[in-house]
């Protein structure tokens, strides 16, 4: 079992609707890392968080410590909003970054 | 520089030679890490850098890869007698701290090897 699960691994929506993108761990973690790759494109970090919630523009990113879970939520999706989306976090007993296997995202027009 | 510079973005080389790509991170970011993304596969960790010391050199695939830090600045990651499953992309990324803090990712070398 990795110890970074993402779901699903690839969602197709049509523009407008809302979407949630789910990350499972099993490790303690003194933080969880979302980012998105555009395709052909370099990585770029949408949020770091540690607990509770943080939201920037139309993405909202929450944590649950306890269920070791988190859920990153796009609202009114756009086409430019199609990447993959990856989830990783910070482990509290090294300093090696584990990786989800990403989130590919489609919003069609 | 204003985010993280990796350097040559594309190269072309043919197998059995080898090849050195340099990342320059933020100025001022003690963490720095190299991975590898192969076309349609996920991130692969190859190593990471806290100043100039590499903890866990664990992830690099082979001995013929190898990776230098000078002080808390450019880092370069060199393959020898490169072969054709070296071809992807090599990211480097650099936080302020090893853990707990935005990490940044410069573009990436493409290598592809004939």
């Amino acid at each position: 079992k990795n110890e970074v699960e993402q779901s699903p691994q690839n969602l197709t929506a049509q523009e407008g609707e809302f979407i949630t993108i789910n990350c499972s761990y099993s490790v303690g973690i003194s933080a969880l890392h979302w980012l998105q790759q555009h395709p052909g494109g370099g990585i770029v970090s949408l949020f770091m968080l540690s607990s509770g919630k943080k939201k920037h523009g139309r993405l909202i990113a929450t944590i649950n410590i306890q269920e070791k879970h988190s859920s990153l939520h796009i609202t009114a999706s756009h086409p430019r909003d199609s990447a993959v989306y990856i989830c990783a976090v910070d482990m509290d007993s090294n300093y090696q970054l584990i990786w989800g296997a990403g989130t590919k995202l489609i919003i069609k027009p | 520089g204003a985010g993280v510079s990796q350097s040559p973005s594309n190269k072309v080389t043919e197998k059995g030679k080898d090849v050195e790509l340099r990342c320059d991170p933020i100025s001022g970011h003690t963490a720095l890490y190299w991975y590898r993304q192969r076309l349609g596969q996920g991130l692969e960790f190859l190593i990471y850098f806290q100043g100039n010391s590499a903890p866990d050199k664990s992830g690099l695939p082979s001995d013929r890869f190898s990776a230098e830090r000078t002080g808390e600045s450019v880092s370069t990651l060199t393959i020898q007698r490169t072969q054709q499953e070296d071809s992807a992309v090599y990211l480097c990324a650099s936080s302020r701290q090893l853990s707990g803090n935005t990490i940044y990712f410069g573009e990436g070398s493409w290598l592809t090897v004939v």
